[in-house]
């Protein structure tokens, strides 16, 4: 089983949906990540937790908002969605101090 | 800010050819560095990482090393094989001030037989 596991892996929806996306670890790390990545743009951070109380905002909040529930659950939503936040979503865990960032495999959101 | 930059792809490569990929950044104090590679359908895996000037990092045949001086980390390989295919991703972290990784935009590498 995967460490880090995201769900849905694809998923299509209408403009002005709320979706959620879902991540979970069993790696036992405290911090946990939201990426999107869009062709030409690499990865670019939405939204980061440090432990279950720490939210913080990353480069590309505005149009998402995400919920630590444990410290092993991390979701992203979008409020109402729309088209320009079709794009390949990471999650992602570290252990403080150790810099390196362990990834699930993706969700691929396409908003029509 | 913090940034990293590398160069653009594809890259395009006959195997057993050599490899480069370039990478700077621009960061305050002392980051550290990584390159993450992205296989089809997959999520990103560190590849390899250094945390302090003149560190070289190295992992399946793959090296970088850590330049203060030139702000580089350029990636490596002495022979590429076909299974080496994948985006890679050059990052860095800021990890006194934020532990956050900040990414490259991503270098799609195509190794042909």
């Amino acid at each position: 089983d995967a460490d880090v596991t995201q769900t849905p892996r694809n998923r299509i929806t209408k403009t002005g949906k709320r979706i959620m996306l879902e991540c979970s670890q069993t790696k036992g790390h405290d911090r946990m990540y939201w990426y999107r990545q869009d062709p030409g743009l690499g990865l670019r951070l939405i939204y980061y937790s440090f432990d279950v109380k720490d939210i913080n905002k990353g480069e590309i909040s505005d149009g998402y908002s995400v919920s630590r529930q444990a410290q092993a659950k991390f979701s992203l939503s979008l409020e109402s969605a729309i088209p320009n936040q079709t794009a390949l979503y990471f999650c992602a865990t570290s252990e403080s101090g150790t810099h390196e960032a362990f990834f699930g495999q993706g969700t691929r959101l396409t908003v029509v | 800010g913090n940034s990293v930059t590398q160069m653009e792809g594809p890259v395009t490569l006959s195997e057993e050819a050599f490899l480069t990929i370039n990478c700077t950044y621009t960061a305050t104090g002392y980051p550290s560095l990584f390159w993450y590679v992205q296989y089809p359908g997959e999520g990103l895996q560190l590849l390899l990482k250094a945390t302090k000037a003149d560190d070289k990092g190295s992992n399946k045949g793959f090296e970088a090393t850590y330049r203060k001086e030139t702000t580089s980390f350029h990636l490596e390989k002495g022979s590429v094989q076909v299974s080496d295919s994948a985006v890679y991703f050059c990052a860095l972290s800021e990890w006194r001030l934020t532990d956050k990784l900040i990414f490259g935009t991503g270098t799609r590498l195509q190794v042909f037989p």
